[in-house]
């Protein structure tokens, strides 16, 4: 069965440039979730999806970062004027959502961004 | 911001061993999930556990929800090779509200092969 997908698996940047990482949940999965991981570190939580909305966005690190889910499935991540600071792995996750009293959270093989 | 204290940091594993590892936080959390990941993957799902004292088991992995409900502890029996690489333990505070939300994460702790 298809699990979560993420596009591209690697992004080479230039300093001050933006970029678009692109998630595709778990097909009927309500609920979905970007992290970011630094090397030798935990994935650190970003920003949440309940349906088209965000229902927590708290991770965020500045307003450089932002989100959207306009129909519910797919979810874009975007960055603005990129620093080298951003380079990380970009994790996505899905889960069934609110119909669900478990948060069983699933991920996708990440986008490895390189901001040189 | 929150913390998960997980240990070991690293260990070295011989084949047939059984391994322990384990994550305390000062914090309650109402979920506790460990993960494993390979390099170059995202974390793959091993246990989910939900109720303060619940023992559950995945094949050869054990894991619990501590009753205190600020620890979990994973045990792998009879380590062979592919279990190596790097376990993560997460889990969601019980403050948060609610049965969905973000997760947070220990800092993983490294299986390698004994040399």
């Amino acid at each position: 069965g298809a699990g979560v997908s993420q596009t591209p698996s690697n992004k080479v940047t230039e300093k001050g440039k933006y970029v678009e990482l692109r998630c595709d949940p778990i097909s009927g999965h309500t609920a979905l979730y970007w992290y970011r991981q630094s090397l030798g570190q935990g994935p650190e939580f970003l920003i949440y999806f309940q349906g088209t909305g965000a229902a927590d966005d708290s991770g965020l690190p500045n307003d450089r970062f932002f989100a959207v889910r306009p129909e519910g499935s797919v979810s874009t991540l975007k960055i603005q004027r990129t620093e080298r600071g951003d380079s990380a792995v970009y994790l996505c996750a899905s889960s069934p959502g609110s119909q669900s009293t478990y948060n069983e959270q699933f991920f996708g093989p990440g986008t490895r961004l390189t901001v040189l | 911001g929150q913390q998960l204290n997980q240990s070991p940091q690293s260990m070295f594993i011989q084949e047939g061993e059984d391994v322990s590892m384990n994550c305390t936080s000062s914090s309650i959390f109402n979920t506790w999930l460990w993960y494993k990941q390979d390099p170059g993957e995202g974390p793959v799902l091993l246990i989910a556990l939900y109720k303060a004292g619940e023992l559950t088991s995945n094949g050869r992995l054990t894991a619990q929800f501590g009753i205190t409900r600020k620890d979990s502890f994973l045990n792998i029996s009879a380590s062979i090779p592919s279990d190596v690489g790097i376990y993560f333990c997460a889990g969601q505070l019980a403050d948060y509200g609610g049965s969905q939300g973000n997760l947070i994460f220990g800092k993983g702790t490294k299986l390698s092969v004994k040399p």
